[in-house]
């Protein structure tokens, strides 16, 4: 049984770096074809994707956020954690992990989140 | 970078409603989207991936279709549970797309 759980602070302030730990069970990122996102989601708002790390180590960012997020892997504690410098009021969100599994389809990889954590929220204010 | 839009932003609908909500890509995407699910205060919930592969337990009155640009997510016959927002989602990207999202209530 996959499960998911975002932890970290739910009160920064502006200018501080936030990080945040995904804990996972259920699944190895050693495992050829899986790979954990980060999604937030300010109030009332849209989703919004942050980051993404492969079994592998490769990583993809947010474009508008690529120079603020780091997400990384520490792989034997089944963890993928996600730090985002500068923080603004505007980063007021609930931020989920989520599971990856890889589909494939015409030879190209993709991968739905099929797992997700339950969210912990994060509000920026001094 | 590849934009979704969704249509209609809300729709009013009753138990027992046939629902179609569209979502449409800013370029040709072939099959790859996703349906989610997230009622309130609830993480998201996968529906549909590759446009019309059903998740596994998802009930069989869900369904997705289209390719290209243009994709609908259908509810043949809404119940109760299924009040909550809808968002589609560009799978096969290195920019994970998220539409706006559909609420039926």
């Amino acid at each position: 049984q996959i499960t998911l759980k975002e932890s970290g602070p739910t009160l920064v302030k502006p200018t501080e770096t936030l990080t945040l730990t995904c804990t996972f069970s259920g699944f190895s990122l050693r495992t050829n074809g899986v790979a954990v996102g980060w999604i937030r989601q300010p109030p009332g708002k849209a989703l919004e994707w942050l980051a993404l790390i492969y079994w592998d180590g490769n990583k993809r960012y947010r474009p508008s956020l690529a120079s603020r997020i780091t997400i990384s892997k520490n792989t034997p504690m089944y963890r993928v954690d996600l730090a985002m410098t500068n923080m603004d009021p505007l980063d007021t969100a609930t931020y989920y992990c989520a599971h990856g599994g890889r589909h494939s389809e015409s030879g190209t990889s993709y991968f739905p989140f099929a797992y997700w954590g339950l969210g912990v929220v994060v509000t920026v204010s001094s | 970078d590849i934009q979704l839009t969704q249509s209609p932003s809300f729709l009013s609908a009753s138990v027992g409603d046939r629902v179609t909500i569209t979502c449409r890509a800013s370029q040709g995407i072939s099959s790859f989207l996703a349906w989610y699910q997230q009622r309130p205060g609830k993480a998201p919930k996968l529906l549909v991936y590759a446009a019309s592969t059903l998740q596994s337990g998802v009930p069989s009155r869900f369904s997705g279709s289209g390719s290209g640009t243009e994709f609908t997510l259908t509810i043949s016959s809404l119940q109760p549970e299924d009040f909550a927002t809808y968002y589609c989602q560009h799978l096969n990207s290195d920019f994970l797309t998220f539409g706006p999202g559909t609420k039926v209530d």
